[in-house]
């Protein structure tokens, strides 16, 4: 298994450019997120999905989209690119286990933008 | 909203020191609670877990005990070695936001020779 993908590992962007972060996993886990690491910070969360179909808000949305149409993927888009955006963003899984039973998150290697 | 604080932010021993890293949280209804390493430039490796109904866990020469009531988790690394130094964050999820972690800015580590 290669675990949790993420590319491209590093993106230099403009101001008011758009791009697409992508995140793979090939583990069946029906929990994804997204977060973001800003320096010497904890990683905040952006967007999470519990499933195909669903996803939802974190404490951080402003400025990105997701969408899960598969149980694999789970995009990130960043819409008319801001410096506020430039940081390391961080994808990752969690299978279900059982009923209310979850279990640890596996994370990607990130992707580490910059917007000038 | 949970607040996660990890003491010290930055920590330096000489090899073969023991040493305990602290992790607080304020909320208790926690689901579980993770311990990653994350070496410099790189992604977050998870090094335990610890179920909300747990006290502890072990792996090699860490060890993390989690007492809920408190909102305190403790990482002990035994005989620590210079391989040991990278950045420990102490994350810890509930229900809310799809069992999501909130994290510890973490301890920066330097194990010197």
């Amino acid at each position: 298994n290669a675990g949790v993908t993420q590319t491209p590992k590093f993106r230099i962007l403009k101001i008011g450019q758009s791009m697409t972060l992508q995140c793979t996993q090939d583990m069946n886990h029906n929990y994804m997120y997204w977060y973001r690491q800003d320096p010497g910070m904890g990683l905040k969360l952006i967007y999470y999905s519990v499933g195909a179909g669903i996803t939802d808000k974190g404490e951080v949305p402003n400025g990105y989209n997701v969408s899960r149409s598969t149980t694999e993927d789970f995009p990130l888009r960043l819409e008319l690119a801001a410096p506020s955006q430039t940081s390391v963003y961080f994808c990752a899984s969690s299978p279900r286990l059982a009923p209310d039973v979850y279990n640890e998150q596996f994370f990607g290697p990130g992707t580490r933008l910059t917007v000038l | 909203k949970q607040e996660v604080t990890q003491i010290p932010a930055a920590l330096s021993v000489p090899e073969g020191e023991n040493l305990v890293l602290n992790c607080s949280f304020t909320d208790s209804a926690i689901y579980n609670l993770q311990w990653f390493r994350q070496d410099p430039g790189k992604g977050l490796t998870s090094l335990l877990l610890i179920q909300s109904s747990q006290r502890e866990q072990t792996s090699g020469r860490l060890n993390a005990s989690l007492d809920k009531s408190s909102g305190r988790s403790t990482l002990y690394i035994a005989a620590s070695q210079p391989g040991d130094s990278a950045t420990y964050l102490c994350a810890v999820s509930d229900r809310d936001s799809g069992y999501a972690l909130n994290f510890g800015k973490g301890t920066s580590l330097l194990v010197t020779p």
